[in-house]
């Protein structure tokens, strides 16, 4: 399977825990991002890199998130703390470059998604 | 800023019957505009896009959606539902850095 891949599916922690979620993406993809996503709403941005740079971060990533692309390729996402509040499904999508040479349009490859439950 | 809106949260049709998810969108320049679809507990698919070009854009499993400049709209449409349609529709609109601004979704529910 060369789709984005998320791991793990589910985690059900206890209020305070800290968790991690990774993401590899398309292996030629140097754009990831990371949304969120609550029951009933769209996803929510979080967080963007190009290749290990993280060049955006939504207010939504409070200090208790952080996220890391150590050699471009895979990306981790860190809650510590957590609450009850960020039970939700993290979704990570990639993307390649886009520009002349490519064949990129601009749509991002989802994985399945990490959903969270806060005990 | 760059937004999209879903006006409906649920549409609901019967099976064989055309299908119109609307979508609205507001963006400074040119709009480049997505639409997905997600089913439970699942990552999102792309079904298709408009970049430029012609305004009827076709996509995915038979969905197309018409992009209207005058009414800022981009609604997603298919002339016969099908029951396996039934699925959660999510319209969006490219931001800076490529990041894709969503709507709310609708639900979108096909009865046999």
């Amino acid at each position: 399977d060369t789709g984005v891949s998320q791991n793990p599916r589910h985690k059900i922690t206890k209020r305070g825990q800290n968790v991690t979620f990774r993401c590899d993406p398309i292996s030629e993809h140097n754009r990831l991002y990371w949304y969120r996503q609550t029951l009933g709403q769209g996803p929510e941005f979080l967080t963007y890199f190009q290749n290990e740079a993280q060049l955006e971060k939504s207010r939504l990533l409070s200090d208790r998130f952080s996220a890391e692309r150590p050699k471009g390729s895979f990306s981790t996402l860190e809650i510590q703390r957590t609450e009850q509040g960020d039970s939700a499904m993290y979704l990570c999508a990639s993307r390649p470059r886009q520009g002349a040479g490519t064949s990129s349009t601009g749509e991002l490859f989802f994985g399945e998604g990490s959903r969270l439950t806060v005990l | 800023a760059q937004s999209v809106a879903q006006p409906e949260d649920q549409v609901k049709v019967a099976e064989g019957n055309p299908l119109t998810v609307k979508c609205t969108y507001s963006v400074s320049g040119n709009p480049y505009l997505f639409w997905y679809v997600q089913y439970p507990n699942r990552g999102l698919q792309f079904l298709l896009k408009y970049i430029t070009g012609d305004n009827l854009v076709k996509g995915s499993y038979g969905f197309e959606a018409e992009f209207n400049k005058s009414q800022t709209s981009f609604h997603l449409k298919k002339p016969s539902a099908l029951v396996s349609d039934s699925a959660l529709y999510f319209c969006a609109v490219r931001g800076n850095t490529g990041k894709l601004i969503f709507g709310q979704g609708t639900t979108l529910q096909v009865k046999p």
